[in-house]
């Protein structure tokens, strides 16, 4: 399997608080994104970067930010976690256009 | 709009059979389609990816076929196992760019003993 790890695997926090999704690989990737995806649904495009200080929006970005300081790194911050944000984030990472996306074993948010 | 259907939802069979599933596309341009398997609280892995030349790949007891014409792909599982049982996810790239996959909702299969 792929290297690339997310912390925390289960997250549960009150409405109203900031929090930071952590993503690394270790295998040089260019590329990283991350995506969200609710039960029997499709993955849903949040952030993608194409390098270091490289990141752009995808169409559920309006409520997060990311930061790409270091190749391997790639977090995910929510500034007021909703309830609506209660879903599992999966971040992944290629490392050419049509290379195979590899993905971390996400982290499951609940905000209560 | 482009748009990835996968059919069916849900699939249930026992140990040992084989099993097809389907993909339907409308994404334009095409550039590469992707099967994924997600075993439940993992992330997808990849298990191939066909460009608009390729007809078929296979990856031990995956095959997956693409027609581009018809717009169409199949995954079938021959010798089913235990391990089997997952979504299978159906991945459009329209373009070579990386980032716009288009993602179907998944079937979920279910092998059983």
């Amino acid at each position: 399997e792929a290297d690339i790890y997310q912390t925390p695997r289960y997250l549960v926090i009150g409405t109203g608080k900031k929090i930071t999704l952590e993503c690394s690989q270790t295998m040089g990737h260019d590329k990283m994104y991350w995506y969200q995806q609710d039960p029997g649904m499709e993955l849903h495009l949040i952030h993608y970067s194409y390098g270091v200080n490289s990141t752009e929006k995808g169409d559920l970005s309006s409520e997060s930010t990311v930061s790409r300081i270091r190749t391997e790194h790639f977090p995910l911050t929510l500034e007021s976690a909703r309830p609506s944000h209660t879903s599992q984030y999966l971040c992944a990472s290629s490392e050419f256009r049509n290379s195979p996306l590899h993905f971390g074993n996400g982290t499951r948010l609940t905000v209560t | 709009k482009n748009q990835v259907e996968q059919s069916p939802q849900s699939l249930i069979i026992l140990e040992g059979k084989n099993c097809t599933l389907q993909c339907n596309y409308t994404v334009s341009p095409f550039s590469n389609l992707r099967w994924y398997k997600q075993d439940t609280g993992r992330g997808p892995v990849s298990l191939t990816i066909m460009t608009f030349s390729e007809n078929t790949k296979s990856n031990g007891r995956y095959t997956a076929t693409l027609d581009a014409d018809t717009k169409q792909s199949s995954l079938h599982i021959t010798a089913s196992q235990l391990s089997d049982s997952a979504s299978y996810i159906c991945v459009v790239s329209p373009d070579n760019y990386g980032q716009n996959f288009v993602f179907g909702p998944g079937t979920r299969l279910s092998v059983l003993p």
